[in-house]
This record gives structure tokens, C-alpha cells and sequence, in this order.
């Protein structure tokens, strides 16, 4: 199994592009989740997903779209990048929604807007 | 408002002696606590879990204890060895916000860990 893998590693964008960060998973796991990281604030949940067509709110979710039309795939939309989404942003994915709650992480992607 | 705080940000251990990395949390309704280990320029791994129900969980070098009343849970590795030179996060569900059960982690901020050979 390749796991959690996601696409690109590194990106650079201009303030008001657009792009997505793609995830895939392999594993057949039902849950989905979006973090991002940045300096002193620990991960932070952007969106998630408990299954294909089901998606919800973490507790950054201003500025970024979700889908999850298929189970291995949940990719994150930015719709007009700004320079405070300068982050390293993750994708992660479990088994069950259900707990023990173990998720599994991809490498994750650098992303830059300058 | 920080939830789960780990307030030392980097550690040094001699190798082969004790690591203890701390984290506390402010919210009663967590019910199930986690430690992820995280290298550079990798996604964060799990390591260990502790249900609130429980105040130890052992796996091989790695135990986390659980202390309700204090609101606080330690994360010990004995003997450190150079590969545990890693940043280590605690994270926390919240039962009482998730629709599903499992859905929202509170991660803290990280704590470094150097093991000096």
C-alpha cells in the first residue's frame, strides 16, 4: 500500500490564484480529514469527510472547498489564495470514524503565496 | 483559546535516560487522548492512545499516563534512543462536539524532542 499520498510537495502561488492540493488514499479507510500547520499553532482541521459525498467543517474552513466524490479521493480547493495561507498543509485518513481514532498521514505540501 | 496546551516547546535527554513530554488540557469533555510523532518533511505518525476512562497505557518503551483531576497527561520513553529525536504532538477528541464520535482532534502545539547520543 502507498498509503496517504499527496500532490504537490512544494507550490508557490501568487495572492488570488487558485489551485488544488490533491490527496489520495489506498487503504479503503472511510474518514478524511484536511490540517494545516503553522509555527506555534500546532495542526488545525480545515475540513473532513466520514465518507464519499459527505463533507463538514473543521475549524478553519474560510478561504478552502471540499468533495469526496470517490473514497480514496479528497482534494482541497483553494478559491483565491491569500499570503496567510502560507502554510504546511496535511492530509489524513482512518479507518472508522468510530475510534480508536488512529489517522494516518500523508507527507504533506509546503505551500507558499506570496 | 488553546484547548490542549504543551507548553515546553523543545527538550534535550541523554540518550538511554528518561523522556517526559507534557501536555495539558482544559476541556472536561475529552474523552480520548493521542501522542503523534513527527519528522521533518514527514506527516505526523501515531504512537500511543489513552482512553479518559484509563490513567496508564504502556506500549514497549512508550507509556502515557492520564491524570483527570490535573487535567494533564505525560508522555515517557525509556530508555530515548537518537531515533526519538522527532517533534511529538497531543492531541484530544471532544465526544461531546462530533456528530460521528471521532471526527474533531484538538492537536497541541508540539514539543521537540533531541536525544543526545
Amino acid at each position: 500500500n502507498a498509503g496517504v499520498t499527496q500532490t504537490p510537495k512544494f507550490q508557490v502561488l501568487k495572492t488570488g490564484q487558485s489551485m488544488t492540493l490533491q490527496c489520495a488514499q489506498d487503504m479503503n479507510h472511510e474518514y478524511m480529514s484536511w490540517y494545516r500547520q503553522d509555527p506555534g499553532m500546532g495542526l488545525r482541521l480545515i475540513h473532513y469527510s466520514v465518507g464519499a459525498g459527505i463533507t463538514d467543517q473543521g475549524e478553519v474552513p474560510n478561504g478552502y472547498n471540499v468533495s469526496r466524490s470517490t473514497t480514496e479521493d479528497f482534494p482541497l480547493r483553494l478559491l483565491s489564495a491569500a499570503p496567510s495561507q502560507t502554510s504546511v498543509y496535511f492530509c489524513a485518513s482512518s479507518y472508522s470514524i468510530r475510534g480508536p481514532h488512529e489517522q494516518y498521514f500523508g507527507p504533506g505540501t509546503r505551500l507558499t503565496v506570496t | 483559546d488553546q484547548q490542549v496546551k504543551q507548553n515546553s516547546p523543545s527538550l534535550s535527554v541523554q540518550e538511554g535516560r528518561i523522556s517526559i513530554l507534557n501536555c495539558d488540557y482544559t476541556n472536561s469533555m475529552f474523552d480520548y487522548f493521542l501522542w503523534y510523532k513527527k519528522y521533518p518533511a514527514e506527516g505526523p505518525t501515531f504512537l500511543i492512545s489513552i482512553s479518559s476512562i484509563k490513567d496508564k497505557n504502556e506500549d514497549g518503551r512508550f507509556t502515557v499516563f492520564l491524570n483527570k483531576s490535573a487535567k494533564h497527561l505525560s508522555l515517557h520513553i525509556v530508555p530515548s534512543q537518537p531515533g526519538d529525536s522527532a517533534v511529538y504532538f497531543c492531541a484530544a477528541r471532544n465526544r461531546g462536539i462530533s456528530n460521528f464520535g471521532n471526527e474533531k482532534l484538538t492537536f497541541g502545539t508540539g514539543t521537540r524532542l533531541t536525544i543526545i547520543p
